[in-house]
């Protein structure tokens, strides 16, 4: 049984390019979140989408968005990427907008 | 809203002493709290979780924590150390939206020595 799944697991990007990650979830979830974990941070979340729409949302900037498909694999955005960005993406999945999350080993981002 | 603090960015501890690993939180409603452990370059591993059923809770890998109401903590616990246990762990709340959003404490570092 697979769990979640994120790629790429490693990029580099220069400051104002454009990203995207993507995360496909553990089999049998249909809701995915997305955290950001800053170097010595604890991970932030994002958003959270099920059934195709944003559900909730951190407080994160615009240039952060995302999208899920109809087989609830995920992908976040990031735009005009900023030295800040620079970051471990998680996904995590769950049954449902309450259920239990379980998390990918996430998608390290760094913006030179 | 909710939030919590862990006490302490690095604890060091011999192999086979106590590990305590401190967490309190704050919340307006009876929380649900957990405690996830990351090893190097991976992602989070749910160690255990309290939602309101039993105060002390058991986990994986020997580890235990237990929730009092009176002193807002939920602090981690193994009764003797392992060389493999060296990670970074984090304590995280649950929002009161209903959602399974969690908040993150800032993480402790465990470090073990021979």
């Amino acid at each position: 049984d697979a769990g979640v799944t994120q790629s790429p697991t490693h990029l580099i990007k220069t400051r104002g390019q454009q990203v995207t990650l993507r995360c496909s979830p553990k089999s049998g979830h249909d809701t995915v979140s997305w955290y950001q974990q800053a170097l010595g941070q604890g991970p932030q979340f994002i958003f959270q989408y099920y059934e195709e729409e944003e559900r909730q949302r951190g407080n994160f900037p615009d240039r952060f968005s995302g999208h899920q498909f109809p087989n609830y694999s995920s992908e976040l955005n990031v735009n005009a990427l900023l030295l800040g960005d620079s970051a471990l993406y998680l996904c995590a999945s769950s049954l449902g907008i309450t259920g239990e999350l379980f998390f990918g080993e996430g998608s390290r981002l760094t913006v030179l | 809203a909710q939030s919590v603090t862990q006490l302490g960015s690095h604890v060091s501890v011999s192999e086979g002493a106590l590990v305590l690993l401190r967490c309190n939180y704050s919340s307006s409603v009876p929380p649900y709290l957990f405690w996830y452990v990351q090893y190097p370059n991976q992602g989070l591993q749910l160690l255990l979780k309290y939602t309101s059923a039993a105060t002390l809770v058991k986990g994986i890998n020997g580890f235990e924590a237990e929730f009092k109401k009176s002193e807002t903590s939920f602090h981690l616990t193994k009764p003797s150390a392992h060389m493999s246990d060296a990670a970074e762990y984090f304590c995280a709340v649950r929002g009161d939206s209903g959602y399974s959003t969690l908040t993150f404490g800032k993480g402790t570092m465990l470090l073990v020595s021979p």
